[in-house]
């Protein structure tokens, strides 16, 4: 079946504008989770939505970054006027039913974003 | 923060030889997944080790895990050209629904 899927593949946006990033998780899969690589370094957890449950939020790294999932499907992670060091790889995952992270995690291509 | 570190960070082989990728971890974890990511884009996962498990195979990939001193080592055997890529460990806490990754070591297996 289709693997988890993000668009844009690549994003060059103004510092200053908004971006607005998105991934389809594989269908079934409850758990989605958004992860942020800078160049030559590891990934950086950023949101983790599980279920209907409230996300967790906790590796946001400003008020600027703030992400949603409708329907228990599709997630946007959007970043407001953002700054040269938000330029990353943005890298989406989902899991599968069984409950917090104890499965494996399959992962979309990602989004490489530069700010100019 | 990171929980895992890896070393070496890079380690370059050749064909047929060994590769050995350690990972060294701080608190009290439920599971330890290893990763592969080709060319900075999405990762693959590759082998899990819970807590309980103390070695485990897949193919030419050997995992081990000594939760008493907080590490493990993931070994490829035999390597290929093709397993020319970046290794990431990753660790699940009991308390915890993330997965926390460490730095990363980067393979080269030369032809």
């Amino acid at each position: 079946g289709a693997g988890v899927s993000q668009s844009p593949s690549n994003k060059v946006t103004e510092k200053g504008k908004d971006v607005e990033l998105r991934c389809d998780p594989i269908s079934g899969h409850t758990a989605l989770y958004w992860y942020r690589q800078s160049l030559g370094q590891g990934l950086e957890f950023l949101i983790y939505f599980q279920g209907n449950s409230a996300p967790d939020k906790s590796g946001l790294p400003s008020d600027r970054f703030s992400a949603e999932r409708t329907g228990g499907s599709v997630s946007t992670l959007t970043i407001q006027r953002t700054q040269q060091e938000d330029s990353a790889v943005y890298l989406c995952a989902s899991s599968p039913p069984g409950g917090r992270a104890y499965n494996e995690q399959f992962f979309g291509p990602g989004t490489r974003l530069t700010v100019l | 923060s990171q929980q895992g570190e890896e070393d070496p960070q890079a380690l370059s082989i050749q064909e047929g030889e060994n590769a050995t990728m350690n990972c060294s971890y701080k608190t009290s974890i439920n599971n330890l997944q290893w990763y592969r990511q080709n060319s900075g884009r999405g990762l693959v996962h590759l082998i899990l080790i819970r807590s309980n498990e103390r070695e485990k195979h897949s193919g030419r990939l050997r995992v081990t895990l000594d939760t008493s001193k907080k590490s493990s080592s993931l070994l490829i055997t035999a390597s290929r050209a093709a397993d020319t890529a970046s290794y990431f460990c990753a660790t699940v806490s009991y308390n915890t629904d993330k997965l926390i990754f460490g730095t990363g070591t980067r393979l080269q297996v030369f032809p």
